[in-house]
């Protein structure tokens, strides 16, 4: 069983509808990440979690620390948003730093 | 504001050369990193940089070497380019070592026959 777990791997909707992707996970973490790739392969960060939500523009993140449980939603969503949506968690040690990486959602939106 | 550039963005090797994938950026991040994505693999850490004038192996170090140049650039080197490390290869930087967001570079697509 992979640690980062995500769902759904594939998602198709039409535009306007409310998106929501789905990040488990099974280790202990210090933080997670939401990435956003595009076709073209460039790598954008969305969002660092800890704790709580956190909201911008159309994106929301919100982490159950106790469920390891993340979910990103997307409102309004638009065909720009069609994007591979990777979920990472980052454990911190003493003297090391890693980041498990989910094999990422891909999302198409169609006008 | 470029934010991480990444040069060159695609390479053919021939297996054996060497190569060093450049790596700088312009926000004054003391954190940088070295990823490498495979097809089903997810990005894997190869080394990070948590400040100036340290490195560390991340997840498969092996092969690659670093250099942290000074606060903006961080290279990545491969002394003896093998088929296995094909890849398209990511830098990233981030403010403070812990706990902050990174931003990505473009990539880099490297191809050794």
């Amino acid at each position: 069983k992979n640690e980062v777990e995500q769902s759904p791997q594939n998602l198709t909707a039409q535009e306007g509808e409310f998106i929501t992707i789905n990040c488990s996970y099974s280790v202990g973490i210090s933080a997670l990440h939401w990435l956003q790739q595009h076709p073209g392969g460039g790598i954008v960060s969305l969002f660092m979690l800890s704790s709580g939500k956190k909201k911008h523009g159309r994106l929301i993140a919100t982490i159950n620390i106790q469920e390891k449980h993340s979910s990103l939603h997307i409102t309004a969503s638009h065909p720009r948003d069609s994007a591979v949506y990777i979920c990472a968690v980052a454990q911190f040690g003493a003297s090391n730093y890693q980041l498990i990486w989910g094999a990422g959602t891909k999302l198409i939106i169609k006008p | 504001n470029a934010g991480v550039t990444q040069t060159p963005k695609f390479q053919v090797l021939k297996t054996g050369q060497s190569m060093t994938l450049q790596c700088a950026q312009d926000m004054n991040h003391n954190s940088m990193y070295w990823y490498r994505q495979d097809p089903g693999m997810g990005l894997r850490l190869i080394y990070y940089s948590a400040s100036e004038g340290t490195t560390d192996k991340g997840e498969v170090p092996n092969g690659y070497n670093v250099s942290r140049l000074n606060k903006r650039e961080f290279s990545l080197r491969l002394e003896s380019a093998a088929p296995s490390q094909t890849s398209v290869y990511f830098c990233a930087s981030s403010e403070v070592f812990r706990n902050t967001e990174a931003f990505f570079g473009q990539g880099t697509r490297l191809t050794v026959v």
